[in-house]
């Protein structure tokens, strides 16, 4: 299985903020990472697949980057509702696996 | 509208079985991969298990040999049939759709509580 180390755990930030959150693969994945985001209490909702493609709907202040081993989501513009937990997903291998989650709140 | 709802979580004793179902609405799920994803309280997200378009199926380690997926086309519903249940599977269990059977999950329901105690 591929590990993933997902930082930070914690993250205090203010809106209008930008922000980053990290995801660090074992191994190469080459571009197949999903970024998810989930209020408590809710389902998580699919941000970005392939890395950095944004799914639709969601607006353009979210954005993935990277490849290989190290990925990257950025929120350029904090709003209140962007305070919430972000899952970064392995889908290279067999099984997907989801990163360990970081907490986003308001500082 | 696309919508995925579960239902069939509740309290079960160690040991006991539940059978957790899924209804999909605006999409059909024999034409898609989907999935099983849980989370246990205060926890991360695990994946369970998936079943492909053509039938095939896979388990997390962690539940192979005692969870089981299977669906209902004619009720274009997903199942997980869950037995000897363990105080770990206490969790809230959401179906997913894999978009494009790619590997990622693009919608999901609002899941449904699983309590494994005595």
């Amino acid at each position: 299985a591929i590990w993933m180390t997902q930082s930070p755990s914690l993250l205090s930030a203010s809106t209008g903020d930008r922000v980053t959150i990290s995801c660090r693969m074992s191994q190469g994945i080459s571009s197949y990472l999903a970024w998810y985001q989930q209020k408590p209490g809710k389902a998580p909702e699919l941000l970005i697949y392939a890395a950095s493609t944004l799914q639709s709907g969601v607006p353009s202040r979210f954005s993935g980057s990277g490849s290989g081993t190290d990925f990257t989501l950025t929120i350029s513009c904090l709003q209140s509702e962007d305070f919430a937990t972000y899952y970064c997903q392995q889908y290279y291998s067999f099984p997907p696996t989801f990163g360990q989650g970081t907490k986003l709140e308001i500082k | 509208e696309v919508q995925l709802v579960e239902s069939g979580g509740g309290l079960v004793q160690p040991g006991g079985s539940l059978r957790l179902s899924c209804a999909a609405s605006g999409f059909t799920v024999s034409s898609n991969y989907m999935s099983w994803v849980r989370q246990a309280p205060g926890k991360g997200l695990e994946w369970v298990s998936v079943i492909y378009s053509g039938g095939s199926t896979y388990y997390a380690d962690s539940v192979k040999g005692r969870f089981t997926i299977s669906r209902d086309n004619s009720k274009n519903t997903l199942y997980l049939q869950m037995n000897s249940l363990r105080a770990e599977d206490t969790a809230v269990y959401y179906c997913a759709r894999d978009s494009y059977s790619s590997g990622y999950m693009d919608v999901w329901g609002k899941g449904t509580t699983v309590t494994v105690s005595s």
